[in-house]
């Protein structure tokens, strides 16, 4: 089957770097994906990685290791609206292309 | 605001009733996907639809189908209700057949008392 792993919850001081983990099992692995959700909000999309190595989008990364079934997200520079949700998710191409989306890591900014 | 409208924003309804949620894609987007997320939960996979075929499958129950229109708007219905159905349900919409990056409707929270 197809399971993800993230944090449940971190906490980090403003303008701090944090790192999310994310671990993954999955057959038909095709790219790993990150999004962002504030309460009563919808996903928003950050990153996505096919390949191995480090993407870069502002404050944010994301990195990936393919053969660990292992990603990341880092977001630096912290800030208060980066109090929020994040998940991690896997583009499988098991009976059809799924996004499987893991539970998810709040993440707790604070002053 | 992603461009993806879905009504309605809230629906209260009783065990065993049916429901219909529906979803407008984003201007140009012709896969639809349909994710149901219970609270303080993930996001579960329910099913996508490309340009009117349905396209993948996840963890749709049985008493759950959705469709997409010639317009590509989609609706997905929900019958025999239960109180574990309460949930948020959000659609997101994408350009292509197998894309990573999906944009999100602000979904319908659907309370079934």
């Amino acid at each position: 089957g197809q399971s993800l792993e993230q944090p449940s919850e971190v906490t980090a001081v403003e303008g701090a770097i944090v790192q999310i983990n994310c671990t993954y099992q999955t057959s038909g692995f095709y790219g790993l994906s990150w999004y962002q959700q504030h309460d009563g909000g919808a996903p928003t999309f950050l990153s996505y990685n096919a390949l191995d190595g480090l993407e870069e989008t502002g404050r944010f990364s994301s990195f990936l290791s393919r053969s660990d079934s292992y990603g990341y997200l880092l977001l630096q520079e912290l800030q208060m609206k980066d109090s929020a949700s994040y998940f991690c998710a896997v583009r499988d191409q098991t009976g059809g292309f799924k996004t499987i989306f893991g539970a998810g890591t709040r993440l707790f900014v604070k002053a | 605001d992603s461009g993806v409208t879905q009504t309605p924003k809230h629906l209260i309804t009783a065990t065993g009733q049916r429901v219909t949620l529906r979803c407008s894609p984003r201007s140009g987007d012709l896969s639809v996907y349909w994710y149901q997320q219970s609270l303080d939960q993930g996001l579960q996979f329910l099913i996508q639809y490309y340009n009117g075929e349905e396209r993948a499958k996840g963890n749709i129950l049985e008493r759950f189908s959705a469709q997409q229109f010639p317009d590509l708007h989609s609706e997905l219905n929900l019958s025999s209700l239960e109180l574990g159905d309460s949930a948020l349900y959000f659609c997101a919409s994408s350009e292509r057949r197998d894309s990573y990056e999906q944009y999100f409707g602000p979904g319908t929270r659907l309370t079934v008392t």
